[in-house]
């Protein structure tokens, strides 16, 4: 199946600093990428969609200033989380949908798991 | 809107039987796709089977089979001969294939599976 890398898979960072998430699709282009969110014991949860060229859709409730979103090509999507606190803690997970043929699988990235001191 | 229900918070079952996870959805959509993931302790999403709404018969991959029921708008997933390695979070999850195609998530299922 396709591969979805992320990078890092683990980030510990001090509050009040950036952090910026790489999301990559290693044998397949994704015009459209998803981060989501995954606290603890729950589910994941749709942040934003990012769509290569343009602005990315955020989901009710996310801050767009402070979860900056980038789809730069048909292979990167960039998260930062900027001005990190300690409530920004999470499992962050990308994930990039197959466009041509078959079920439009979704693909997912191992994730990143933030901690904001 | 979408909407996905999971009402088991966890499951459990022994070794080599076989296990129903329930899901149920809502949607307006007459065109749809339904998911199942498994999510170890180890964080990844692990696809494991998928069911579009028009799809006549119920789809099958090795142990996992998906009991399609359009009318109770339910989506189970039946895992057969379950094995140790089966214990890990399971996700029901819904894409309605208008605008972006989003896919919204249940709450899970946590199975485990003991000797």
């Amino acid at each position: 199946g396709a591969v979805v890398s992320q990078h890092p898979s683990w980030v510990i960072c001090k509050s009040g600093t950036s952090v910026k998430i790489e999301c990559r699709s290693l044998d397949f282009q994704a015009t459209t990428m998803f981060w989501y969110r995954q606290f603890p014991k729950q589910s994941l949860m749709l942040m934003a969609t990012s769509n290569e060229g343009s602005k990315a859709t955020y989901e009710q409730g996310v801050e767009k200033d402070k979860f900056l979103i980038n789809h730069a090509s048909l292979t990167l999507s960039t998260l930062t989380v900027t001005s990190a606190h300690p409530e920004d803690s999470s499992f962050y997970i990308c994930s990039a949908r197959v466009t041509s043929g078959g079920n439009n699988e979704q693909f997912f990235g191992p994730g990143t798991r933030l901690t904001v001191l | 809107a979408q909407k996905i229900t999971q009402t088991q918070p966890g499951m459990f079952v022994q070794e080599k039987e076989a296990v129903t996870l329930d899901c149920t959805y809502d949607t307006s959509d007459p065109s749809y796709g339904l998911f199942w993931y498994k999510q170890p302790s180890s964080g990844e999403m692990i696809f494991l089977i998928y069911q579009g709404s028009y799809d006549q018969q119920n789809a099958t991959e090795g142990r996992y089979s998906l009991n399609f029921q359009k009318a109770r708008k339910s989506a189970n997933l039946v895992i057969s001969a379950s094995q140790l390695g089966d214990s890990a979070m399971y996700f029901c999850a819904m894409r309605v294939h208008t605008g972006f195609q989003k896919l919204v998530f249940g709450t899970g299922t946590r199975l485990l599976v003991s000797p």
